[in-house]
């Protein structure tokens, strides 16, 4: 595997399940990234970890938590979430948290219902 | 905190015909400047950058220069290909004061028809 992988590709969720997304970069990167994109909305950043260590949460609800157990891994646990929480999840890694190109996965396509 | 607009979407043209889609960023100093490509069903990727002032990043065809004085990176292409529909990102990140976090436009979607 090369670049950046993330697991399911699409998921179909009830209100009260529990669920994880996973995404795994093979670049030897430090900083990891979870957005948002939503239809007809910006890209929305959610978590950045930076060395295995979450620098940024971007007033994310609690029903969303990252995870980062290494600098190649970082997951999203996903609980009681809401119809307005379907979108596309994209994570993204870069060199380190700077001025450094990223480099995005190809998402996962939530659906909550 | 900063902003980065793009010229609303969607962009509609012919094959070959020569493609403009304007970007302004509003951070100060020199941030680096990014655009990215999204194509249908896939994350976005880098299509080329710039760093300083009165760089010109290039790749694939499409060209963008940085332009400081207007706080300007416009994206262009001269011969746009059906190949090339997609939802095009500009970035800013960086500069004086400014975010190590990417901040991006609302994207610029391209529709090109044989």
């Amino acid at each position: 595997e090369t670049g950046v992988t993330q697991t399911p590709r699409h998921l179909v969720m009830g209100m009260t399940n529990k669920k994880s997304l996973k995404c795994e970069q093979h670049l030897g990167h430090n900083a990891m990234y979870w957005y948002k994109q939503s239809a007809k909305k910006p890209l929305e950043l959610m978590f950045v970890y930076n060395f295995k260590e979450q620098t940024e949460n971007n007033s994310v609800p609690s029903r969303f938590s990252p995870e980062c157990p290494n600098s190649s891994h970082l997951f999203l646990h996903l609980h009681t979430l809401q119809p307005e929480d379907s979108a596309l999840y994209l994570c993204a890694s870069s060199q380190e948290r700077g001025a450094y190109e990223q480099y995005f996965g190809p998402g996962t396509r939530l659906t909550v219902t | 905190g900063n902003s980065v607009t793009q010229m609303e979407g969607p962009v509609t043209l012919s094959e070959e015909a020569f493609l403009t889609i304007n970007c302004t960023y509003t951070a100060t100093g020199y941030p680096s400047l990014f655009w990215y490509v999204q194509y249908p069903g896939e994350g976005l990727q880098l299509l080329l950058k710039a760093t300083k002032a009165d760089d010109k990043g290039s790749n694939k065809g499409f060209e963008a220069t940085y332009r400081k004085e207007t706080t300007s990176f416009h994206l262009e292409k001269g011969s746009v290909q059906v190949s090339d529909s997609a939802v095009y990102f500009c970035a800013d990140q960086g500069g004086t004061g400014g975010s190590y976090i990417p901040t991006f436009g609302r994207g610029t979607s391209l529709i090109v028809h044989p």
